[in-house]
């Protein structure tokens, strides 16, 4: 099993749903984040957190909130979509603040029509 | 701030050849460097990382990057491709300086095509 899950995997939603995309991890990291991969633009970061009481915003946070459910689970929503929320969502986790070495999940691929 | 920039969105190289892929970063302090591979259809792994010491790092797969701090520079090198190799490859970076509560700032991505 993969150290960090990703669900789903794919998404097809239409302009305005509610959408949520959800991570667990198993590695036991304080540290999670959630990253967009637009092509040209590498990853951007939309939110992090270093523990459960602990949230913080990226630099593309608008449209998006996220939850910290538990250590293990960090959840990524898109409270009404809108097409260019389209892309390739990574969740990661990290356990060495003063490396910020990063383990991620294999994606979320999200479709906003 | 920090920043990173990969110039190039893609490198070719034949088979058996060596491969430089280009990175340049900027940040306050020192900084703590990274390259990550993405290979299709999956999440980003790590590669290697410069945090302090020797400034030739080895890292998986055969791979190794120089750390120039004169030139900011973190260039990714490979003495001989394979087309296994063929990938997207990410370098990220972090400031030193902050407090630890920063995240990884990633590049924009080059491609890289390893010809048999």
């Amino acid at each position: 099993d993969a150290d960090v899950t990703q669900t789903p995997r794919n998404r097809i939603t239409k302009t305005g749903k509610r959408i949520m995309l959800e991570c667990s991890q198993t590695k036991g990291h304080d540290r999670m984040y959630w990253y967009r991969q637009d092509p040209g633009l590498g990853l951007r970061l939309i939110y992090y957190s270093f523990d459960v009481k602990d949230i913080n915003k990226g630099e593309i946070s608008d449209g998006y909130s996220v939850s910290r459910q538990a250590q293990a689970k960090f959840s990524l929503s898109l409270e009404s979509a809108i097409p260019n929320q389209t892309a390739l969502y990574f969740c990661a986790t990290g356990r060495d603040r003063n490396t910020g070495e990063l383990f991620f999940g294999e994606g979320s691929r999200l479709t906003v029509l | 701030a920090q920043s990173v920039a990969q110039p190039e969105d893609q490198v070719n190289v034949a088979e058996g050849n060596p491969l430089t892929v280009k990175c340049t970063y900027s940040v306050s302090g020192n900084p703590y460097l990274f390259w990550y591979v993405q290979y299709p259809n999956r999440g980003l792994q790590f590669l290697l990382k410069y945090i302090t010491g020797d400034n030739l790092v080895k890292g998986s797969y055969g791979f190794e990057a120089e750390f120039n701090k004169s030139q900011t520079s973190f260039h990714l090198k490979k003495p001989s491709a394979l087309v296994s190799d063929s990938a997207l490859y990410f370098c990220a970076v972090r400031d030193f300086m902050d407090t630890g509560r920063r995240a990884l700032t990633f590049g924009s991505g080059t491609r890289l095509q390893v010809q048999p």
